[in-house]
């Protein structure tokens, strides 16, 4: 059953805490991305990756930090910087198709509270 | 960087009436995509807009693109309760913008029985 596997769906955290979130695709899409949504928000992008062992800063990087080891996988460390760290996180994938960005397959994704 | 300015931010219906969603660009798109996010759900892709001036329809739904491809709506024909939701576009404008897609703000769809 190919897709993209987000976990956990809900996660609380002490603030202070550093907390990695799990994203896994078997879709082998080159590319993957992670973006917060705030309530009533649109969806803002945090990192990107479109090769592995390389990634490339989206439009809020700051307080997060994420890996690309394996084509499967890109988690996302959401540090003790993050100054509003509260919201709704978004993994998702794509084909790069002749340097040209696919469509995008998200996951479930994670909601993260912060107490 | 790339951005594109989505309205209106709610639109409120009742079941059967029309709707209606615009995505504008200051500058000339590549492409433009559009998705659907179900409340308490994940964005889903609908459809991507490549052609200047493209028309795709799915059933009740009709994608347009722009002749200048800076903008591009979503027209819902009749609306039902299994619409409501947020519909966003999506776009890069190519170059040093491949790789990453920007999201509008979405419009929140409530559609009243």
């Amino acid at each position: 059953d190919g897709g993209i596997t987000q976990s956990p769906k809900y996660l609380f955290r002490k603030e202070g805490q550093n907390v990695t979130l799990s994203c896994e695709q078997n879709l082998n899409h080159d590319a993957m991305y992670w973006y917060r949504q705030d309530p009533g928000q649109g969806l803002r992008l945090i990192y990107y990756s479109q090769i592995v062992n390389d990634f490339q800063k989206g439009d809020i990087a700051e307080g997060y930090s994420v890996s690309r080891e394996k084509k499967e996988s890109f988690p996302l460390t959401v540090t003790s910087a993050q100054k509003n760290p509260t919201a709704f996180y978004l993994c998702a994938s794509s084909i790069m198709v002749a340097g040209r960005l696919d469509t995008q397959y998200f996951g479930p994704g994670t909601r993260l509270t912060v107490l | 960087g790339q951005q594109v300015m989505q309205i209106p931010q709610y639109q409120h219906v009742q079941e059967g009436e029309d709707f209606t969603t615009y995505c504008n660009s200051s500058t000339t798109l590549s492409n433009i995509q559009w998705y659907k996010q179900r409340p308490g759900g994940h964005p889903v892709f609908l459809i991507q807009l490549v052609k200047s001036g493209e028309v795709k329809k799915q059933k009740r739904l009709t994608f347009q693109f722009g002749e200048a491809k800076k903008n591009s709506s979503l027209h819902i024909t009749a609306t039902q309760t299994t619409d409501v939701g947020t519909y966003f576009c999506a776009c890069h404008a190519g170059g040093t913008s491949y790789g990453k897609l920007t999201f509008g703000q979405g419009t929140i769809l409530t559609v009243h029985p």
